[in-house]
């Protein structure tokens, strides 16, 4: 989606490393949040940021961290990668003075957890 | 805990048919209600949304009902299109809550047109 790119796309990993999400925002918005999508729970929220080194816990946020050291850039940490990990993972950023349609989601990425 | 979720997770219709999906809430104090497109290897996209101070709203092809009484929202669909098969997810949102305003989603329900 414009304006909002996530990296990797698709990603294989041990069980036990370390692993960062990267998501890159180029409207400058001041929200940005990470969901996991799992069959029959829909999305759910991991974390989220409301400034540059301002975040803070979702519904689902055990096993992972997060940081936002400039406004572009929330990366999500899975510190030590378990099965239960495995998922997909969408960014998101929120247009200021929005209300409900100001949501932009990325295209999500693909981890895997082996 | 709050919750929104859908009634039934898959929906087959056939093209040019209308199409009717629900979704069913917990949290009465939800300020809007929005639904949300997903294809294949796609993030979410906005589709409609509802204040709950409202019944009703239309927009091209879709209009979301809101039943405050029981909790209920639907999405129809006119005119079915192939593209619009996807799974369809229904959001709740609660201005100034903690989460920085973030989208509560429910289960999905995919949506299969056959032309």
């Amino acid at each position: 989606d414009a304006g909002i790119t996530q990296s990797p796309r698709h990603k294989v990993t041990e069980t036990g490393t370390p692993v960062t999400l990267r998501c890159h925002q180029t409207e400058n918005h001041r929200y940005m949040y990470w969901y996991r999508q799992d069959p029959g729970h829909g999305l759910r929220l991991i974390h989220y940021s409301y400034g540059v080194k301002d975040t803070d816990k979702g519904e689902v946020s055990d096993g992972y961290s997060v940081s936002r050291s400039k406004t572009e850039d929330f990366l999500l940490t899975l510190e030590s990668a378990t099965s239960s990990q495995t998922s997909v993972y969408f960014c998101a950023i929120r247009a200021p003075l929005a209300q409900t349609g100001g949501y932009t989601f990325g295209s999500g990425t693909r981890l895997t957890v082996v | 805990g709050e919750s929104v979720g859908l009634h039934l997770p898959t929906l087959s219709v056939q093209e040019g048919d209308n199409s009717i999906i629900n979704c069913a809430y917990s949290n009465s104090a939800s300020d809007y209600f929005i639904w949300y497109k997903q294809e294949s290897g796609k993030g979410p996209q906005f589709i409609i949304d509802i204040r709950s101070n409202m019944d009703k709203r239309q927009g091209q092809r879709v209009t979301v009902l809101l039943n405050k009484t029981v909790k209920h929202l639907s999405l129809q669909i006119a005119a079915t299109q192939p593209g619009d098969s996807a799974v369809y997810f229904c959001a709740e949102i609660t201005l100034g809550n903690q989460a920085g305003t973030a989208l509560i989603f429910g289960k999905g329900t995919t949506l299969s047109v056959s032309s």
